[in-house]
């Protein structure tokens, strides 16, 4: 399968843990990157490769890979993290690129 | 710094063709990256079109390949997107977007996204 599927929502209290997950055959072959994304604004690159973050994304947010899985944890969730996420890797084929659905992250 | 900056009309025709434009400051577009460009329909989530590679070479999503062609200008520092016999379904924010791919995969730089309505 070419898909990379993901919860649509996920909500979270204020301070706690959180876990987004993607499935897809190809995370068995590749690592996935995620995204931030507001409303109105420009997806954000929060975690790539095993789990690397770039400069400027805080250390609560990190990631991990088991299997055909791959998650995205945020630990002590802030208000501002409130927003849709997005998991990406390079399809088994390699001549393309997928994108998950999406989860939306609500901080109650 | 790198920055993109996409740029092209905002309103297109049923049955023509959308064209955009990306260009790239702070950063050289031949360089070894891959550049690529996205799009999101209003409410929904990210769709890949297409990427050109630093040495040129093209990638394109199976669902649209019939219909896309991505390609470079080196003197201006620019890629660019022709997507031809829109419909409706094509309306979308598209974004430009730089791809590391070594050891991984991800877009570390987009621009800022430009919205393209398909309409009569």
């Amino acid at each position: 399968s070419s898909e990379l599927t993901q919860d649509p929502a996920v909500s979270v209290a204020l301070g706690q843990t959180v876990r987004i997950t993607c499935q897809g055959d190809s995370l068995r072959r590749y690592y996935a990157s995620w995204y931030q994304q507001k409303p109105g604004q420009a997806p954000v690159l929060v975690i790539y490769g095993q789990n690397n973050r770039p400069s400027g994304i805080p250390d609560r947010f990190s990631g991990s890979r088991s299997g055909n899985t791959t998650s995205l944890t945020i630990t002590g969730t802030q208000a501002e993290d409130e927003a849709d996420y997005y998991c990406n890797s390079r399809a088994n084929s390699a001549n393309h690129v997928l994108f998950g659905g999406g989860t939306k992250l609500t901080v109650l | 710094q790198v920055q993109l900056q996409e740029s092209g009309p905002g309103l297109v025709k049923p049955s023509g063709t959308l064209s955009l434009t990306c260009a790239v400051s702070g950063g050289s577009i031949s360089s070894s990256n891959w550049w690529s460009w996205i799009r999101q329909p209003p409410g929904k989530g990210l769709e890949w079109i297409g990427e050109i590679y630093h040495f040129g070479g093209t990638d394109y999503n199976p669902s649209l390949k019939s219909r896309v062609t991505i390609s470079k200008d080196f003197s201006k520092n620019q890629f660019s997107l022709q997507l031809s016999s829109v419909t409706a379904a094509d309306t979308a924010v598209y974004y430009c977007a730089r791809a590391r791919y070594g050891d991984f995969y991800y877009f570390d730089y987009w621009g800022q996204g430009t919205l393209v309505t398909v309409s009569s």
